[in-house]
């Protein structure tokens, strides 16, 4: 089984909304990523998680919080969003930092 | 700063017809490369990944082959069908420490027509 799950596939927030990204794996992987797709435009790495320790925070603003309860799951926390954070985010594993990531089919985000 | 550069950025080609991806990097030290394809507003699906150490890979129609001395990838795709229809995404992953993070090239967007 190489899946990894997102939900909800669909969001619509205004901008004093908080809201919730949830991603999911059960392949054993220990490394855990975040990316924000923009149309037309490649995946952009936010976060990288690795044995549920955050590794690497690509300068994200605050108003997105990741957290990585156990092996398995992987949240992002949404507050205060602005319409420019409007984008499809990608949830990734991988067995650990070096291995090959295996993504998610996303979460359609739309800030209003 | 690693630079990954995919050409074409769009190829029509008719059903049937072999084709050629190409990839380029500006820092030969990888650790490897792995090829997605995207469907229209979909998450990425990996279709091969090459290690550093490694020439080429194989899986079903397609081919990737690796010269990481000269900073190119290519993704051979045989007898092509309109469900190959896609964006394809090149990304190469430096190593060192804990910062094994992938670069992404702007993609190759493939239609192919019956």
């Amino acid at each position: 089984d190489t899946e990894v799950t997102q939900t909800p596939k669909h969001l619509v927030m205004g901008m004093t909304n908080k809201k919730s990204l949830k991603c999911e794996q059960h392949m054993g992987h220990r490394a855990m990523y975040w990316y924000k797709q923009k149309a037309k435009k490649p995946p952009e790495l936010m976060f990288v998680y690795s044995y549920e320790k955050l590794s690497i925070n690509e300068s994200v603003p605050s108003r997105f919080s990741p957290e990585c309860p156990n092996s398995s799951l992987l949240n992002l926390h949404l507050h205060a969003l602005q319409p420019e954070d409007s984008a499809l985010y990608l949830c990734a594993s991988s067995q650990g930092l070096a291995g090959e990531q295996y993504f998610g089919p996303g979460t359609r985000l739309t800030v209003t | 700063k690693q630079e990954v550069t995919q050409i074409p950025a769009a190829l029509s080609v008719p059903e049937g017809e072999n084709l050629v991806l190409n990839c380029s990097f500006t820092d030969s030290a990888i650790y490897n490369l792995q090829w997605f394809r995207q469907d229209p507003g979909k998450g990425l699906t990996s279709l091969l990944l090459i290690q550093s150490s490694q020439r080429e890979q194989t899986s079903g129609r397609l081919n990737a082959s690796l010269d990481k001395s000269s900073g190119r990838s290519t993704l051979y795709i045989a007898a092509s069908q309109p469900g190959d229809s896609a964006t394809y995404l090149c990304a190469v992953k430096l190593g060192g420490g804990s910062n094994y993070k992938l670069t992404f090239g702007k993609g190759t967007l493939l239609t192919v027509n019956p």
